[in-house]
């Protein structure tokens, strides 16, 4: 089974660009959610859903929005990136709220 | 607010030494889980063990071993004669309250090297 899939696997984006960064996952669960990896700071949350049709904001939220129409695809997009979203960018999904995350295989984008 | 330190920022160890990654968390709540994940040099994060509050007894999976100490709140990592295919970054997790968000705080990570 896929799992979790995520796209594209890196990329480079000049500054003031935009850019959506896809996930889909095929376990039918009902929460997904965008993380950035950074050095020395662990995962951090940008945005999460519970369910499909309903969103909400991480820790980390400015400079990107997320969508929900259905149950399998949560696109994270940056609306003019900046260098300081250089990063790892890793999209999970649950079965329902505090069961274990599955990840994928993460997003490597470079802002220049 | 929640918190998840991992102290050891990088172990090394020759293989076959057992080695310990510590774990400390902070939180409010009285119902949580904690989790450890695994992210080997390919990048994929891999989920190891959930564990909720309420369980104190400690997990045994083959060389993998788990204590979680409430007093102390550290939720520790043992493994047992370790192998170079051990060698990853470790994190620690522990979910949010359940008000919404129910999402994963993570710790920084340790970075364990296991030498032939």
């Amino acid at each position: 089974t896929a799992g979790i899939t995520q796209a594209p696997t890196s990329q480079i984006l000049a500054a003031g660009r935009s850019m959506t960064l896809r996930c889909t996952q095929d376990m039918r669960h009902n929460a997904m959610y965008w993380y950035r990896q950074d050095l020395g700071l662990g995962l951090r949350l940008i945005h999460y859903s519970n369910t499909a049709g309903t969103t909400g904001k991480g820790e980390v939220p400015d400079g990107y929005s997320v969508s929900r129409a259905n149950t399998d695809d949560f696109p994270l997009t940056l609306a003019s990136a900046v260098p300081s979203q250089t990063s790892v960018y890793f999209c999970a999904s649950s079965a329902q709220g505090l069961s274990e995350q599955y990840f994928g295989p993460g997003t490597r984008l470079t802002v220049t | 607010a929640q918190k998840v330190t991992q102290a050891q920022t990088e172990i090394s160890v020759v293989e076959k030494e057992d080695v310990t990654l510590d774990c400390v968390y902070e939180t409010r709540d009285t119902t949580y889980y904690l989790f450890w994940y695994k992210q080997p040099p390919s990048g994929e994060l891999v989920f190891l063990i959930r564990r909720n509050s309420f369980d104190e007894q400690n997990e045994i999976s083959g060389r993998y071993s788990w204590n979680f100490q409430k007093s102390t709140s550290s939720f520790n990592f043992t493994i047992t004669a370790s192998q170079v295919v051990d060698s990853a970054v470790y994190f620690c997790a522990l979910s949010e309250p359940d008000t919404g968000r129910r999402a994963l705080t993570f710790g920084s990570g340790t970075r364990l090297q296991v030498q032939p």
